[in-house]
């Protein structure tokens, strides 16, 4: 049991390019979660994705867009990376449910120049 | 915006004091209230999960407690060890709309050897 993966760990990108922050949860969790995590900000919701197949913005959605491929994945999409957007993306996944634990991925390090 | 503050921001404790920091939040539409333990370089660990007004929880050490109708949680650690020192956060969870997690920016606790 794996729990939340994501892929890469570590990127390096160039301003312009584009990349795809792949993440996977093995616990039959019905809700997907992307975050971005700043130096004195917390955690900020970039878009999650309450059931397969339903996907909705959250605070700092402008730039990203995702796919919720199935159950297990959701991914995270950077079309045109900006120097903004450098930043540790943590994903997450939970069951259905106001009460319910969170889990969290070991997190992307994105570096974007 | 519904804000959710933590006090305070940082912390230095001497081994084997004991300590307590504040979960501040909305009172009105509340859910539940999770608290978080964040090492660094890891992810967010799940801590405890409160729903009821009045209630205590206790995890080894640590224990929170919660008061919905004034808004605040706090989270108590009990003779403090170097292996506490992390970042503590609190999420927020509304009884209406959609299930998300509202982040506060955490408290920074270092233990002191």
């Amino acid at each position: 049991n794996a729990g939340v993966t994501q892929t890469p760990k570590f990127q390096v990108l160039k301003t312009g390019q584009s990349m795809t922050l792949q993440c996977a949860q093995d616990m039959n969790h019905n809700s997907m979660y992307w975050y971005r995590q700043d130096p004195g900000m917390g955690l900020r919701l970039i878009y999650y994705s309450a059931s397969e197949g339903t996907t909705d913005k959250g605070e700092v959605p402008n730039g990203y867009n995702v796919s919720r491929l199935n159950k297990r994945e959701f991914s995270l999409r950077l079309e045109s990376a900006a120097p903004s957007q450098t930043s540790v993306y943590f994903c997450a996944s939970r069951f259905r449910g106001r009460d319910g634990t969170q889990y969290f991925g070991p997190g992307t390090r994105l570096l974007v120049l | 915006i519904l804000n959710v503050e933590q006090s305070p921001q940082s912390l230095h404790v001497q081994e084997g004091d004991s300590t307590n920091f504040t979960c501040s939040f909305p009172s009105s539409n509340f859910y539940a209230l999770h608290w978080y333990r964040w090492e660094t370089a890891k992810s967010p660990e799940a801590l405890f999960v409160m729903t009821l007004n009045g209630d205590e929880k206790k995890k080894g050490r640590i224990s929170a407690t919660l008061n919905t109708k004034e808004g605040y949680s706090y989270l108590y650690i009990k003779g403090s060890q170097p292996e506490d020192s992390a970042t503590y956060l609190c999420a927020w969870v509304s009884n209406f709309g959609n299930e998300k997690l509202t982040f506060g920016t955490g408290t920074r606790l270092t233990i002191i050897p």
